[in-house]
């Protein structure tokens, strides 16, 4: 089944202790993102990235980082989480041809 | 500047009548236009999408309807069902020179469907 997969999917952290999120797509996608879900705020781009070795910016880029080593993984890493950060953050894939598959989302919270 | 809205926050209708979803975008350069389902602690589901070279496409239940002249998008659902219950998003994409492909999405719209 074509699918993005999200780890974890509920997470409680405390301020400053780095996380990572993990983001694995089974679709050989070269493009995929990040997105932070915010009441009032929508969905907003984080990062995306092209192809392997190959990330940007989104909108709001503040305080995260990624990596693109392999074509199927895109992890989103909090460096030094904050309280702002607490969010539902949503990976996606696509193709040029077809819109994006997102994955079933991870509930942030920063304490 | 970049933005897709809906034009209103909650949509409530009657189990078996017709729905429809309304989205203005404001970038006349988008290519293609997607709406999204998202239920309640699952992420965005595709539903439909159209081109810029279309103006009406249909699926499912489900018929979208593009007017490039006034910047207009809408979903129609047919005889809606409870399991139509979620929050919908339009979202539009501009591949342009960068071929980026960012999907910039609208705010959403609520829709209730009662039994």
């Amino acid at each position: 089944e074509a699918q993005v997969t999200q780890n974890p999917r509920y997470l409680i952290t405390v301020t400053g202790k780095k996380l990572t999120v993990t983001c694995s797509q089974n679709m050989n996608h070269e493009y995929m993102s990040w997105y932070r879900q915010d009441p009032g705020l929508g969905l907003r781009q984080i990062y995306y990235s092209m192809n392997v070795e190959v990330t940007d910016k989104g909108d709001v880029p503040e305080g995260y980082k990624v990596s693109r080593k392999e074509k199927r993984n895109f992890p989103l890493i909090l460096e030094s989480p904050s309280p702002n950060q607490t969010s539902l953050y949503f990976c996606a894939s696509s193709s040029p041809t077809r819109g994006y598959t997102f994955g079933s989302g991870t509930r942030l919270t920063v304490v | 500047g970049e933005s897709v809205g809906l034009h209103l926050p909650t949509l409530s209708v009657q189990e078996g009548d017709n729905s429809i979803i309304n989205c203005a975008y404001s970038n006349s350069a988008s290519d293609y236009f997607i709406w999204y389902k998202q239920e309640s602690g699952k992420g965005p589901q595709f539903i439909i999408d159209i081109r810029s070279n279309m103006d009406k496409r249909q699926g499912q239940r489900v018929t979208v309807l593009l007017n490039k002249t006034v910047k207009h998008l809408s979903l129609q659902i047919a005889a809606t069902q409870p399991g139509d219950s979620a929050v919908y998003f339009c979202a539009e994409i501009a591949y342009g020179s960068s071929n980026t492909g960012k999907l910039i999405f609208g705010q959403g719209t609520t829709l209730q469907v009662k039994p």
